[in-house]
């Protein structure tokens, strides 16, 4: 069974661009999260999604945003880049939402704001 | 939520047990203890999980002291590929928010040959 992939692996911005991200979860899995991890600091929830739905937000500026698919296939979005958005972000996904369900995490997308 | 404390880093020689320790003295009655480990360039790996009783999995073992306030992480015989970041995570399991908790830093493990 094929992995969490995240497209692109690698990404360069400017300040004030915006960037869309892409997470396929495994098959399956109806629930994708989202995490942004970055130097010194622990991994950092962003938003989670099931069926198309967002069930949990973290503390982030609405900047930051995301949808799913009737696929399950969940994209994030963050607006007017500052140079501290520069981090890897992290997708998840697991069978349900509900934390006793084991979340798999993709390889993640390096973002770097310039 | 509770929070955990855990050593910034950790050495090991290869083919020893690594013993990873985390303290979460705050720790609730429903509140899991989770271990997470991130290899450089990939997202974090579930380890292994417990809540009092000592577990043991294909790819550790998870100690937990009978107070709950504690718990050590063994790998029992370190690889090379053991090197890693280890997270030391407490949560319950309750539908909601637990997915907000921030992770920290981890320990940094370093497998020497």
């Amino acid at each position: 069974k094929a992995g969490v992939t995240q497209t692109p692996r690698y990404l360069i911005k400017t300040r004030g661009q915006q960037v869309t991200l892409s997470c396929s979860p495994i098959s399956g899995h109806r629930s994708v999260s989202w995490y942004q991890q970055t130097p010194g600091q622990g991994l950092q929830f962003l938003f989670e999604y099931f069926s198309e739905t967002q069930r949990n937000k973290g503390n982030f500026p609405g900047r930051f945003s995301g949808r799913q698919f009737s696929n399950s296939r969940s994209e994030m979005n963050v607006s007017t880049l500052e140079l501290g958005d520069s981090a890897l972000y992290l997708c998840a996904s697991s069978l349900a939402t509900g934390d006793y369900n084991e979340q798999f995490f993709g390889p993640g997308t390096r973002l770097t704001v310039l | 939520d509770a929070k955990t404390t855990q050593p910034t880093s950790m050495d090991c020689a290869e083919g020893r047990a690594a013993n990873l320790p985390c303290n979460h003295s705050t720790i609730s009655g429903n509140e899991y203890v989770y271990w997470y480990r991130q290899i450089h360039s990939q997202g974090p790996q579930y380890i292994i999980h417990g809540l009092k009783n000592n577990e043991t999995n294909e790819m550790a073992s998870l100690i937990i002291t009978e107070d709950r306030k504690s718990s050590t992480l063994i790998l029992p015989h370190a690889t090379l590929r053991d090197t890693a970041v280890y997270y030391c995570i407490v949560r319950g399991h309750n539908a909601g928010n637990n997915r907000k908790l921030i992770w920290g830093l981890g320990t940094s493990l370093a497998v020497n040959p």
